[in-house]
């Protein structure tokens, strides 16, 4: 079985500054990893997915993440936030094998503030 | 393009009464799965189908019931509602979890139980 941390709940964070989303996983066999992101009301959209090879991926709307296997961590990055970027954001994994279930991290709540 | 729909997209119900969310999707994919998000616990899965006729129990199946008769169609069965059962309820469909395949997500149900 996999688990997912997202070790921030809240990220107040001012527009046009840079803004870092930890995420870290537990797993025993290779996994997938993945951000989604959820704007109100609304259901949850892919925003990028490491899968394998290079271990930075970028995803829509200028973000990337960097899968760093020996510290089992996928952290969020954009270098330059918009106010429309304010939404929830999950990690998720998946293990590579079996592939039956997809595993979500509690979320972190990014407010960008003008 | 439809998607994935589900409906009803808010529901009150009282103790005890059952129901169920429906789900359907138009891109002929072969996963199916439920979810429910609860604040500062992210999305647990309560179940899941990998094809028709082959359904499986998620991380929080209990209180709740799915079939899978047909390859767009994945209903999930509240049998005698709770007040825990309350949440926002997601259906979410792929068209394998292997080699990483994007899931894409409904919109959501609310559901209240009182």
């Amino acid at each position: 079985a996999q688990s997912v941390t997202q070790l921030d709940s809240q990220v107040p964070v001012f527009e046009e500054a840079p803004v870092e989303l930890r995420c870290n996983y537990s797993s025993s066999v290779s996994v997938y990893l993945f951000w989604y992101v959820q704007y109100p009301n609304q259901g949850l959209q892919l925003l990028l997915k490491y899968l394998s090879g290079s271990t930075l991926v970028k995803g829509i709307n200028g973000f990337e993440a960097e899968f760093n296997k020996s510290q089992t961590s996928f952290h969020l990055r954009k270098p330059s936030v918009h106010i429309s970027d304010t939404a929830e954001y999950f990690c998720a994994v998946s293990d590579s094998g079996s592939a039956r279930q997809l595993t979500f991290g509690s979320g972190t709540q990014l407010t960008v503030l003008p | 393009n439809a998607g994935v729909t589900q409906t009803p997209k808010f529901q009150v119900l009282k103790t005890g009464q059952s129901m169920t969310l429906q789900c359907a999707q138009d891109m002929n994919h072969e996963y199916m799965s439920w979810y429910r998000q609860d604040p500062g616990m992210g999305l647990r899965l309560i179940h899941y189908s990998v094809g028709a006729g082959i359904t499986d129990q998620g991380e929080v199946p209990n209180g709740y019931n799915v079939s899978r008769s047909t390859t767009e169609d994945f209903p999930l069965r509240l049998l005698s509602a709770a007040p825990s059962q309350t949440s926002v309820y997601f259906c979410a469909s792929s068209y394998s979890l292997k080699a990483g395949n994007t899931i894409y997500f409904g919109e959501g149900s609310w559901l209240t139980v009182v």
